[in-house]
């Protein structure tokens, strides 16, 4: 299996709700990354996760907030976000150097 | 900031043209140079990781080169056909970042039949 498996694929959400987006991968990965898509733009890095433990976090607000429960999967829960939050949400894990990427959540906040 | 740019912006082809795009990214303190294939409505694939000046990789119709002195990589497609289009982005690991990758842009590559 050489998949990561994102969930949903859409999401519509408003200002006050609370949402979670999750992440799966069974390749034994232990790095894994949050990253987020504005149109036209690079992916932009906000989280990583090694080891089950945060490692790096871009100084992503406080109204995104990770988790990760065990090496395969990896959570990240949405609270009173704002629209410009909208975006495509990637997750990734990495062996090595390589990356493999999730086909990620298009989230819009309204 | 570290910049990874990527050029040109987009790309319209005939199938059966080959093309070729850049990234530029600073040559200080290199360590490797991704390249990743975005389609449309699926996720990024890897497709090659280099780390060598100099280097050559090839994957099937699809090859790259690296330049670390100069600070570039170039991607290309030998005759090109509409399963190619696609989004094709590089990325810079700031290892002093852990395994941070830094993304460019991208090129957006179309392939009329």
């Amino acid at each position: 299996d050489t998949e990561v498996t994102q969930t949903p694929k859409h999401l519509v959400m408003g200002m006050t709700n609370k949402k979670s987006l999750k992440c799966e991968q069974h390749m034994g990965h232990r790095a894994m990354y949050w990253y987020k898509q504005k149109a036209k733009k690079p992916p932009e890095l906000m989280f990583v996760y090694s080891y089950e433990k945060l490692s790096i976090n871009e100084s992503v607000p406080s109204r995104f907030s990770p988790e990760c429960p065990n090496s395969s999967l990896l959570n990240l829960h949405l609270h009173a976000l704002q629209p410009e939050d909208s975006a495509l949400y990637l997750c990734a894990s990495s062996q090595n150097e390589k990356l493999f990427f999730g086909s990620g959540t298009q989230l819009s906040v309204l | 900031i570290l910049n990874v740019e990527q050029s040109p912006q987009s790309l319209h082809v005939q199938e059966g043209d080959s093309t070729n795009f850049t990234c530029s990214f600073p040559s200080s303190n290199f360590y490797a140079l991704h390249w990743y294939r975005w389609e449309t409505a699926k996720s990024p694939e890897a497709l090659f990781v280099m780390t060598l000046n100099g280097d050559e990789k090839k994957k099937g119709r699809i090859s790259a080169t690296l330049n670390t002195k100069e600070g570039y990589s170039y991607l290309y497609i030998k005759g090109s056909q509409p399963e190619d289009s696609a989004t094709y982005l590089c990325a810079f690991p700031l290892m002093e970042y852990g395994n941070k990758l830094v993304f460019g842009a991208g090129t957006i590559l179309r392939v009329k039949s």
